[in-house]
């Protein structure tokens, strides 16, 4: 599975848009790229995934850009308890199952 | 609602002393992985189980095993525990073969202190 590169921490005000930059720059054709944040002392819990188009859910926008070397996740109006760190992880998504977890990204939201 | 479940959600062992952590899911999922983390770590894949065919990864050192007696459940036993296994120990499972990583559903977790 490629490996992906992310800033170590980021801050963000509350209400603003927290976008967390993740770079995969050896991608392969049948990579997905795949989103987990884990806030402190829980378990990691999924947020979104994207092959090549962007994506947007409930919790989150992925967007990936056309080389499909790097993606932003975008949380558009950060709370508080979007306080974590989050993972942005690249795996074979046909018969691959394991997920392995990269070093991440800690946000704090702050007032 | 469908979950994973793990107990302890605290452990505290003896150095030395056999020490099993649990968990169970209601999902009715195939595949069953641990996780390994550590303080300010990611987690890391000790190992999973396909079914019944059980997955070790390189690394895992061997005093690490595992037991699936059945679907719902799954056992991470630490043979010998050392100082240096004291970490929050993660349980989660996936739809195996659908290859979507949405499918991972994580435990709580069981925090384990050596002493």
């Amino acid at each position: 599975d490629a490996k992906t590169t992310q800033p170590p921490s980021m801050d963000c005000a509350e209400g603003r848009a927290a976008n967390l930059p993740c770079n995969h720059s050896t991608i392969s054709g049948n990579e997905y790229v795949y989103w987990y944040r884990q806030i402190h002392s829980q378990g990691p819990q999924y947020i979104i995934h994207g092959l090549k188009n962007n994506e947007t859910n409930e919790m989150a926008s992925l967007i990936i850009t056309e080389d499909r070397k790097s993606s932003t996740l975008i949380l558009p109006h950060a709370t508080l308890r979007d306080t974590a760190v989050y993972y942005c992880i690249v795996r074979v998504g046909v018969y691959t199952d394991k997920l392995i977890f990269g070093t991440g990204t800690r946000l704090q939201v702050f007032p | 609602d469908a979950m994973v479940i793990q107990n302890p959600r605290y452990q505290v062992t003896q150095f030395g002393k056999p020490v099993t952590l649990s968990c169970s899911q209601t999902l009715n999922h195939n595949v069953m992985y641990w996780y390994q983390q550590k303080s300010s770590q990611a987690p890391k894949l000790l190992f999973h189980y396909y079914d019944k065919d059980f997955n070790n990864e390189a690394d895992t050192p061997d005093n690490f095993q595992s037991r699936r007696p059945n679907t719902s459940f799954c056992f991470l036993d630490i043979r010998s525990p050392g100082l240096g296994d004291a970490a929050m120990y993660l349980c989660a499972t996936s739809r195996g073969g659908q290859g979507f990583g949405y499918g991972y559903t994580f435990g709580s977790g069981t925090r384990l202190t050596v002493v």
